[in-house]
C-alpha cells in the first residue's frame, strides 16, 4: 500500500499547456523531492523541500516550479509544456534526521508533450 | 566526474549464479550509502543500506570500503525475479542530505 501518491500516472499533453503534477504523502515526512528520469538514464534531482514554505532547486536545472504549502503536498508545475519536458517525474519523501531508511518514492508520472 | 559511478552492464547471468556489482564515489565527505532496485518503468525501491562493517540480507550482501571509496553488492543464487536495475546511492555532507543516484547497473537473470 503506497504512502506517497502521484497523479496522474500518465499524461499526454500538447505544447504550451500548463500542467501540474501532484504528489502527496501520508507519512508526515518533512522532506520531499522531485526527480526527473529519462528512459535508461539516472535520476536527477530537480526540486526539494525541507518543510512548509521551503523549496530549493536541485542539481538539474528545470523550468518547472514547486510549492510546499502543506507538509503532505508537494506539487510541481510547468507553465508552458514543451516536448523537451517529456520524461518521467518521480516524487519522494524522507523523514527528518538520518537517512537510515532511505527515501520512499511515488509511482511516478510519465509525461509526454506532443 | 560523476559523484557516483557504476558499470551500466548489462550483466547477463544464469539462474543460481553469484553476481557482484561495484560502485565508486568521488566525494570522500560521504555520510550514508544505499542500494536501490528499480524495475523497468517503475519507481526505485530501497533494497538495503550499506554499512562499513558489511551487512547481509538473505542472498544480498553489501559492503562499503571508505578507504577506496567504493561500494559493492553481492547477489548469491540469482533468481529470475532479481532481474532489474540496481542503483548505487549516496548521501554526501554539505547541502541538505540529498540522495545522489548512480546511473544503475542492469542485471538480467536467464533460465
Amino acid at each position: 500500500e503506497a504512502d506517497i501518491y502521484q497523479t496522474p500516472r500518465y499524461l499526454v499533453i500538447g505544447t504550451g499547456k500548463k500542467i501540474t503534477l501532484e504528489c502527496s504523502q501520508t507519512m508526515g515526512h518533512d522532506k520531499m523531492y522531485w526527480y526527473q528520469q529519462d528512459p535508461g538514464m539516472e535520476l536527477h534531482l530537480i526540486h526539494y523541500s525541507y518543510g512548509v514554505n521551503s523549496t530549493e532547486k536541485g542539481d538539474l536545472s528545470s523550468e518547472s516550479t514547486v510549492s510546499r504549502i502543506r507538509t503532505e503536498h508537494f506539487p510541481l508545475t510547468l507553465e508552458s509544456a514543451r516536448p523537451s519536458h517529456t520524461s518521467q517525474y518521480l516524487c519522494a519523501s524522507s523523514p527528518k534526521g538520518q537517512h537510515r531508511g532511505g527515501y520512499t518514492f511515488g509511482s511516478g508520472t510519465r509525461l509526454t508533450v506532443v | 566526474r560523476k559523484e557516483v559511478e557504476q558499470d551500466p552492464g548489462p550483466f547477463n547471468v544464469p539462474e543460481g549464479a553469484t553476481v557482484a556489482f561495484n560502485c565508486t564515489y568521488s566525494n570522500s565527505a560521504s555520510q550514508s550509502f544505499f542500494w536501490y532496485r528499480q524495475d523497468c518503468r517503475k519507481e526505485p525501491k530501497l533494497l538495503m543500506s550499506v554499512y562499513s562493517s558489511g551487512n547481509e540480507d538473505g542472498r544480498f550482501t553489501a559492503q562499503l570500503n571508505r578507504a577506496s571509496q567504493y561500494i559493492s553488492l553481492l547477489i548469491r543464487d540469482s533468481k529470475l525475479s532479481d532481474s532489474a536495475t540496481y542503483l548505487c546511492v549516496g548521501i554526501f555532507s554539505g547541502g541538505y542530505n540529498k540522495l545522489i543516484f548512480g546511473a544503475g547497473t542492469r542485471l538480467a537473470v536467464h533460465p
